[in-house]
């Protein structure tokens, strides 16, 4: 089955820590995305790639960092420097993020951080 | 630059009946899209429905159907015969820096 996996579903961590947040897609996707949702809001653009090898920041980018190896993993570091990192996390990924208007994103289950 | 607004922070409806759901957006792209997702308490995000801004007729899927008017910039997810099942945060979007709205919680009466 194709589709996105995001790993742990649920993960703990004391303050100071870094933490890496998994995301894996085998849907052949070049872009991919990471949001981040806090209680009762809605979806805010943390990063996202367009390519190997390339990625770009999105309104929230500070206290986090990403990094694109490969086509089907977009892995999302939350830093020390994050000051409020406790969310859920999620990762999508889309045929591009140019060309045809229509390119849907394909959500993973989410990872909800809890930082102690 | 884009954004999306979504005045309705929580609906209620009684079962079997229908519901719409407000979005409106603002964008100076001469071609975008829209897209409604849902959002269980599970945290998924279930795409529902999409429209193109050069898109002739409203989209329908089911029971899900989008009222456009592009001259308003609006585009208004119309739910019919609403289910227990469709409880849940529903989502306005936008293609392009994938802007999402705030959301609006819908709960369905029985």
């Amino acid at each position: 089955d194709g589709g996105i996996t995001q790993s742990p579903k649920y993960l703990f961590r004391k303050e100071g820590q870094n933490v890496t947040l998994s995301c894996e897609q085998n849907l052949n996707h070049d872009a991919m995305y990471w949001y981040r949702q806090d209680p009762g809001q809605g979806l805010r653009l943390i990063y996202y790639s367009q390519i190997v090898n390339d990625f770009q920041k999105g309104d929230i980018a500070e206290g986090y960092s990403v990094s694109r190896e490969k086509k089907e993993s977009f892995p999302l570091t939350v830093t020390s420097a994050q000051k409020n990192p406790t969310a859920f996390y999620l990762c999508a990924s889309s045929i591009d993020t140019s060309g045809a208007v229509y390119n849907e994103q394909f959500f993973g289950p989410g990872t909800r951080l809890t930082v102690l | 630059a884009q954004k999306i607004t979504q005045t309705q922070p929580g609906m209620f409806v009684q079962e079997k009946e229908a519901v719409t759901l407000d979005c409106t957006y603002d964008t100076s792209d001469p071609s975008y899209g829209l897209f409604w997702y849902k959002q269980p308490s599970s945290g998924e995000m279930i795409f529902l429905i999409y429209q193109g801004s050069y898109d002739q007729q409203n989209a329908t899927e089911g029971r899900y159907s989008l009222n456009f008017q592009k001259a308003r910039k609006s585009a208004n997810l119309v739910i019919s015969a609403s289910q227990l099942g469709d409880s849940a945060m529903y989502f306005c979007a936008m293609r392009g820096n994938f802007v999402f709205g705030p959301g609006t919680r819908l709960s369905v009466l029985p």
